[in-house]
């Protein structure tokens, strides 16, 4: 057990809707990492926030978006979901997000876009 | 911009032999940091192994070792003495040298191991 959980591990909708996805990190964890895995695109960077505060972006779309709170859990929003957004979206997080610090990963929100 | 290069998308190894996994990367920072993760069928996503772009020595943990040729640009992960459960997606990744960088994801390598 990484110590990251995701909620919900799978979700099923319909194209054009908006799902969210959320992140509690390792317990101190400041930063959160969002990736998303397709058979295609391999692992991909999405965003990334520290403490409360986008740090890093990666190719996420317009369409996307996501926040970390307070207490420093994460959620990620997609919305007009299209059929290629199907996908596993991970979840990571690491201490302070030095260099040298390995990312624990969630087990992942399997995403189905009908 | 930084890139990782996985050129292996598949390979066979027989159990108890020796298996290299190539990972070549691009990047213009002096100060880097390489991670090797695994990823069994189950789909969740095992940390291995980490090399700092400055360090001395090659980082080893139990059966993995990482062969770290930094002017080639290159991190292979060498498993010894595959086992059945090696069989998984190994990604090689990298973190940039500014503080607090993404960390980006090589395409992966497909490991399975024969009896």
């Amino acid at each position: 057990d990484s110590g990251v959980t995701q909620t919900p591990k799978h979700l099923i909708t319909a194209t054009g809707q908006r799902v969210t996805l959320r992140c509690s990190p390792r317990s101190g964890d400041l930063s959160v990492y969002w990736y998303q895995q397709s058979l295609d695109q391999g692992l991909q960077f999405l965003i990334q926030y520290y403490n409360g505060e986008e740090r890093a972006k990666g190719n996420i779309l317009e369409r996307f978006s996501a926040q970390q709170f307070p207490d420093l859990h994460s959620e990620l929003n997609l919305s007009s979901l299209e059929l290629g957004d199907s996908a596993l979206y991970f979840c990571a997080s690491s201490r302070l997000g030095a260099q040298s610090e390995k990312l624990f990963f969630g087990s992942g929100t399997q995403l189905s876009v009908l | 911009a930084q890139k990782i290069t996985q050129t292996q998308p598949g390979m066979f190894v027989q159990e108890k032999e020796a298996v290299t996994l190539d990972c070549t990367y691009d990047t213009s920072d002096q100060s880097y940091g390489l991670f090797w993760y695994k990823q069994p069928s189950s789909g969740e996503m095992i940390f291995l192994i980490y090399q700092g772009s400055y360090d001395e020595q090659n980082a080893t943990e139990g059966r993995y070792s990482l062969n770290f040729q930094k002017a080639r640009k290159s991190a292979n992960l060498v498993i010894s003495a595959s086992q059945l459960g090696d069989s998984a997606m190994y990604f090689c990744a990298m973190r940039g040298g500014n503080s607090y960088d993404k960390v980006i994801f090589g395409p992966g390598t497909s490991l399975s191991v024969i009896p």
